[in-house]
């Protein structure tokens, strides 16, 4: 079965640094799917980035990007220019392309952002 | 705005008590699904809907039923309410593949006293 593990409960950043959040995951597929989702306090789920795995190049949006290792099964997000409204919980999730309907999720990562 | 709508936003049972928890999304996805969240964790999956007329159980749908009305509307009813039951439930809805990510509804968070 897969699982996905996001290793630190807790990360702080000072605002406008940059902070990379770890994700790993253990698959026997070759083909799936990668998200980070962001959860704010109003506990909105909200789709920061996704990444489809036989795309080799790394997915971008903003000032939010990936460093996706296939090899490794290592998904980090790194959130450059760090602002007071990116506090939130982090969740990585997994999907598999086949015909499986779950998201199986990580246990979160909660980002604190120091003014 | 497209999304999805979850209906209540907040709710306070008795144990015993039933209730239905509704939820319509209008971004024309074929698949929805109900979680819980409970403090400290992740999305757990209750029940999901692959396609309209089709339901399946997920990782946790004991005291829970579910039915896809139509394509837009997924509910979810607990029977008689319990206290483990206390949670936040989400729903949210994807394409088939579930590759562009899934689109979730705001939450209802639930007390059972």
């Amino acid at each position: 079965a897969q699982t996905v593990t996001q290793s630190q409960p807790e990360m702080s950043v000072q605002e406008a640094e940059t902070v990379t959040l770890s994700c790993t995951y253990d698959t026997s597929e070759s083909d799936y799917y990668l998200f980070w989702y962001k959860q704010p306090p109003s506990r909105q789920m909200i789709l920061v980035i996704r990444q489809e795995a036989y795309k080799q190049q790394n997915a971008t949006e903003n000032r939010f990007s990936v460093n996706f290792q296939k090899a490794a099964k290592s998904f980090s997000l790194k959130i450059s220019d760090s602002q007071l409204g990116d506090a939130a919980m982090y969740f990585c999730a997994y999907r598999s392309a086949d015909s499986n309907y779950q998201l199986i999720w990580g246990a979160g990562t909660k980002l604190i952002i120091k003014p | 705005n497209a999304g999805v709508t979850q209906t209540p936003k907040f709710q306070v049972l008795k144990t015993g008590q039933s209730m239905t928890l509704q939820c319509a999304q209008d971004m024309n996805h074929n698949s929805m699904y109900w979680y819980r969240q409970d403090p400290g964790m992740g999305l757990r999956l209750i029940y999901y809907s692959a396609s309209e007329g089709t339901t399946d159980k997920g990782e946790v749908p004991n005291g829970y039923n579910v039915s896809r009305l139509n394509k837009r509307e997924f509910s979810l009813r607990l029977e008689s309410a319990a206290p483990s039951q206390t949670s936040v439930y989400f729903c949210a809805s994807s394409e088939v593949s579930g590759r562009y990510g899934y689109t979730f509804g705001s939450g209802t968070r639930l007390t059972v006293v």
